[in-house]
């Protein structure tokens, strides 16, 4: 079981609604990432949260909007989405740098539909 | 610019036979991080190896094994007596040291494997 839990694990949105996807880990890591995945291709860096605070912000539209609200949480808004990005959204955390623990630990992901 | 390529988009195999997954990267960084990730159906990406610049040893763990030569560039990741639960997406991803947080990710490798 990952240790990482993104909910839901599935949702269908139309382009006019607002929804939020939520991603919680307790491993006390520092970093907080959100990966978006088309099919049949790898994941894609739209978010780092590092110590709550955006470190990096991919060039990501703002029809997403990243949220930190603490250290375990991390919350992916959405609004007015458009059908092509319809996905996998991958959330992640890792415990200090690559430098020193090698490791992100992913959730199974939402998928994301978007009539 | 840094860059992965795994030039083999699926490999099937049957159980027990060697598999050879190829990983090519470019960096201009001296110092970087290389990582191999599987991605079973369930859609997380479960972390496998990671490796920094400085350390060619090659490595093993149990049927895995990772040759690192920098002198080509490679980062190549063999499963030996290969199983069907190995069936999954590998991919290979690069981080640079001015920049630890953004994992870029080869395209990856569909390995099935075949009872």
């Amino acid at each position: 079981d990952t240790e990482v839990t993104q909910t839901p694990k599935h949702l269908v949105m139309g382009m006019t609604n607002k929804k939020s996807l939520k991603c919680e880990q307790h491993m006390g890591h520092r970093a907080m990432y959100w990966y978006k995945q088309k099919a049949k291709k790898p994941p894609e860096l739209m978010f780092v949260y590092s110590y709550e605070k955006l470190s990096i912000n991919e060039s990501v539209p703002s029809r997403f909007s990243p949220e930190c609200p603490n250290s375990s949480l991390l919350n992916l808004h959405l609004h007015a989405l458009q059908p092509e990005d319809s996905a996998l959204y991958l959330c992640a955390s890792a415990n200090g740098r690559y430098s020193d623990t090698g490791e992100l630990f992913f959730g199974e992901g939402s998928r994301l539909t978007v009539l | 610019a840094q860059k992965v390529t795994q030039a083999q988009t699926e490999i099937s195999v049957v159980e027990k036979e060697d598999v050879t997954l190829d990983c090519v990267y470019e960096t201009r960084d001296t110092t970087y991080y290389l990582f191999w990730y599987k991605q079973p159906p369930s859609g997380e990406l479960v972390f496998l190896i990671r490796r920094n610049s400085f350390d060619e040893q090659n490595e093993i763990s149990g049927r895995y094994s990772w040759n690192f030569q920098k002198s080509t560039s490679s980062f190549n990741f063999t499963i030996t007596a290969s199983q069907v639960v190995d069936s999954a997406v590998y991919f290979c991803a690069l981080s640079e040291a001015v920049n630890t947080d953004k994992l870029i990710f080869g395209t990856g490798t569909r390995l099935q494997v075949f009872p």
